[in-house]
């Protein structure tokens, strides 16, 4: 149980486009969504935490405007890269919670963006 | 501020071989602790958890890790390592005080495996 999947896996597009990431949760609902980045050879770097029906928040150094993410529904989140240039090419993990207040998060495989 | 160290970044062992790998944490409270396994191009996928109770959990894939609040650690362990666990392993400290939103993760220790 607790799966989380993402789509695409991987993707490459070109400067100033836009791609969309998304994260589901398999088999479970889940009330909060988190978005990752990870950097070759680094740790995960929180970016945002999504609640159903609300907007995200952000952390600090993190441009909302940029990362735009949309939780609609309680088995999906939505993480669209805007105008994307090549210093965004990173590896984006989502994470999602079962329930408020566990303190486990459920991680998915991640989505490897490579901006040209 | 909370911060995960793991002082290791790469460590090579034997098939067979006893691993530990290190990790310690600064955090103001009791720490909800976490071991990640993150094979390549795969997501993290959970080993073990230490909230509280007895300070020697067990976990997944006989993982198991002892927290030590004097030393402020959390170190992972297997008596007898398999090439299948040549990954990377994160350490995490999750905060209670954000309803766990937050998670803090070490930079990570690759584990190669020798034949």
């Amino acid at each position: 149980g607790a799966v989380v999947s993402q789509h695409p896996s991987r993707v490459i597009c070109k400067s100033g486009t836009s791609v969309k990431i998304e994260c589901r949760s398999l088999d479970f609902q889940a009330t909060t969504m988190f978005w990752y980045r990870q950097f070759p050879k680094q740790s995960l770097m929180l970016m945002a935490t999504s609640n159903e029906g609300s907007k995200a928040t952000y952390e600090q150094g993190v441009e909302k405007d940029k990362f735009l993410i949309n939780h609609a529904s309680l088995t999906l989140s939505t993480l669209t890269v805007t105008s994307a240039h090549p210093e965004d090419s990173s590896f984006y993990i989502c994470s999602a919670r079962r329930f408020r207040g566990e303190e486990t998060q459920y991680f998915g495989p991640g989505t490897r963006l490579l901006v040209l | 501020a909370q911060s995960v160290t793991q002082p290791d970044i790469h460590i090579t062992v034997s098939e067979g071989a006893s691993l530990e790998l290190r990790c310690n944490y600064s955090y103001g409270a009791t720490p909800y602790l976490f071991w990640y396994v993150q094979s390549p191009g795969q997501g993290l996928q959970l080993l073990l958890k230490y909230f509280s109770g007895d300070t020697l959990v067990q976990g997944i894939k006989g993982f198991e890790a002892e927290f030590k609040r004097s030393q402020s650690s959390f170190n992972l362990r297997k008596p007898s390592v398999h090439w299948s666990d040549a990954a990377e392993y994160f350490c995490a400290v999750g905060d209670p005080l954000y309803n766990f939103n937050k998670f803090y993760f070490g930079s990570g220790t690759k584990l190669n495996v020798k034949p």
